[in-house]
C-alpha cells in the first residue's frame, strides 16, 4: 500500500519558521510531480509549491512566494516544505500530494498553527 | 488564475437517487497535447481529499463505476448514478493546465 507522511507541523509564533517532510514509500516517487496543499478548516483546497520530478522545476502560490522552499531528495522518496517568515493566514492542514503516472497521491496532513 | 465555478454548492440526495455537480472553468483546459488538465476529487468528512477522476472521464483505481465524469473545454459534470452512504462529503474540481493549479468552492454533498 502507498504511503504518504507527514511531520514537522506544530504551532509557531507569527515571523518564525517551520519545515514539513514528507515521507513515501510503495511508489516511484523519483518519477512523479509532488507538491504541498494547504486547506484552511472549512474551507476548499489551495496549492501551495509544485516540484518536477528531477527537482529543476519549482512553482509558488503567490501568497508564499518568497518565504517558502520546497525541496526534494529522490534518494530518500522525501518531499520537504521550509516555510519562513510565518504569517497568521498560513494556519492550515498541510498535505503532501504525489501526481503520478500510476495515481494521484494524498498524506493525512499536518497541521501547522501559526499564533502569539 | 484560473477560476474554477461549481454548482451547486450544496446536494441533498436520497439514497439510490442520481446526483450530478456540475464545474466551469474560466478558460479552456485542454493542453498543447490533446489532454484536458481537470480532475474531480472527493473528500469524506475527516479525511484527506481523494482524486476520483482526472482527464475529465479516467477513474482512478478504486473508484467505483457509478461515478463517472463529462465534458469538454470549460464545462464538465461529475455523476453519481446511485448515491450510497458512503458517497457523503465535499466534491471539488481542480484544475492543473495552469500555475497556480486551482480548485472549485466545493459541493457538499449530504443524505436526504
Amino acid at each position: 500500500e502507498v504511503q504518504v507522511v507527514e511531520s514537522g507541523g506544530g504551532l509557531v509564533q507569527p515571523g518564525g519558521s517551520l519545515r514539513l517532510s514528507c515521507a513515501t514509500s510503495r511508489f516511484t516517487f523519483s518519477t512523479c510531480w509532488m507538491s504541498w496543499v494547504r486547506q484552511v478548516l472549512g474551507r476548499g483546497p489551495e496549492w501551495v509549491a509544485h516540484i518536477s520530478p528531477d527537482g529543476s522545476g519549482k512553482y509558488y502560490v503567490d501568497s508564499v512566494k518568497g518565504r517558502t522552499t520546497i525541496s526534494r531528495d529522490n534518494a530518500k522518496s522525501s518531499l520537504y516544505l521550509q516555510m519562513n517568515s510565518l504569517r497568521v493566514e498560513d494556519t492550515a492542514v498541510y498535505y503532501c500530494v504525489g501526481f503520478c503516472s500510476g495515481g494521484n497521491y494524498w498524506g493525512q496532513g499536518s497541521l501547522v498553527t501559526v499564533s502569539s | 488564475d484560473v477560476v474554477m465555478t461549481q454548482s451547486p454548492l450544496s446536494l441533498p440526495v436520497t439514497l439510490g437517487q442520481p446526483a450530478s455537480i456540475s464545474c466551469r472553468s474560466s478558460q479552456s483546459l485542454v493542453y498543447s497535447d490533446g489532454n484536458t488538465h481537470f480532475s474531480w476529487l472527493q473528500q469524506r468528512p475527516g479525511q484527506s481529499p481523494r482524486r476520483l477522476i482526472y482527464g475529465i472521464s479516467n477513474r482512478d483505481s478504486g473508484v467505483p463505476d457509478r461515478f463517472s465524469g463529462s465534458g469538454s473545454g470549460t464545462d464538465f459534470t461529475l455523476k453519481i448514478s446511485r448515491v450510497e452512504a458512503e458517497d457523503v462529503g465535499v466534491y471539488y474540481c481542480m484544475q492543473y493546465i495552469d500555475w497556480p493549479h486551482t480548485f472549485g468552492q466545493g459541493t457538499k454533498l449530504e443524505i436526504k
